[in-house]
């Protein structure tokens, strides 16, 4: 039982160029979410998705998009990076009706735009 | 605007003394409460947590206090160990209604020196 697992671990893309993060978990969790992570700022809630084929914006959505094609998979696509996108970010899953609110986190992925 | 706050970015406690972390939330609606804690290089993992209809909830030597008249929390470490040293971060939700979203804080470093 892996839990949430995230590819890559770090990335460096150059201005322009496009990528997408990979979010899996085993947890069977319908509840996925994708944040970033900058120094003195917390975690931001990015996008989010309720289910299979839904996503939802979140706090900070522009210059992103996501897609959750298959349950145990959410990906977060950048279609021209920038440097303010240079961060760290989390994906985080979580079932619905356990009465708790807590989400599961994966590793991290830290990427930087030069 | 933030709707939870961590004012302190740093504490600094001995070991085997007791660490207070203290977070201030501002929406009203909020009716859960997290604690997690985050070492470098990984994700955040779930500590604590505390629902609005109590005022104390311990988990071994970790214990959140909520004072809703205030919008205050606080979690207290007793004792502390270096192996506490971490980031905590302080987050809440609305529950239902926003399907479990959660607000961060920025954080706090925790240091437990021998």
């Amino acid at each position: 039982n892996a839990g949430v697992t995230q590819t890559p671990k770090f990335r460096v893309l150059k201005t322009g160029q496009s990528m997408t993060l990979l979010c899996a978990q085993d947890m069977n969790h319908e509840y996925m979410y994708w944040y970033r992570q900058d120094p003195g700022m917390g975690l931001r809630l990015i996008h989010y998705s309720v289910g299979e084929g839904t996503t939802a914006k979140g706090e900070v959505p522009d210059g992103y998009n996501v897609s959750r094609l298959k349950k145990q998979n959410f990906l977060l696509g950048l279609e021209s990076a920038a440097p303010s996108q240079t961060s760290v970010y989390f994906c985080a899953s979580r079932q619905p009706g356990q009465g708790a609110y807590e989400q599961y986190f994966g590793p991290g992925t830290r990427l930087t735009v030069t | 605007d933030q709707q939870v706050k961590q004012n302190s970015p740093s504490l600094s406690v001995q070991e085997g003394r007791i660490s207070i972390l203290n977070c201030d939330y501002t929406n009203s609606m909020f009716d859960y409460f997290l604690w997690y804690k985050k070492y470098p290089a990984e994700g955040p993992t779930f500590l604590i947590s505390i629902s609005s209809i109590k005022d104390k909830n311990e988990d071994g030597r970790f214990t959140v206090f909520l004072n809703k008249s205030a919008k205050h929390l606080s979690l207290h470490i007793v004792p502390s160990q270096p192996g506490d040293s971490a980031v905590y971060f302080c987050a809440a939700s609305e529950g239902g209604s926003t399907l479990g979203r959660l607000y961060f804080g920025r954080g706090t470093q925790l240091t437990v020196w021998p």
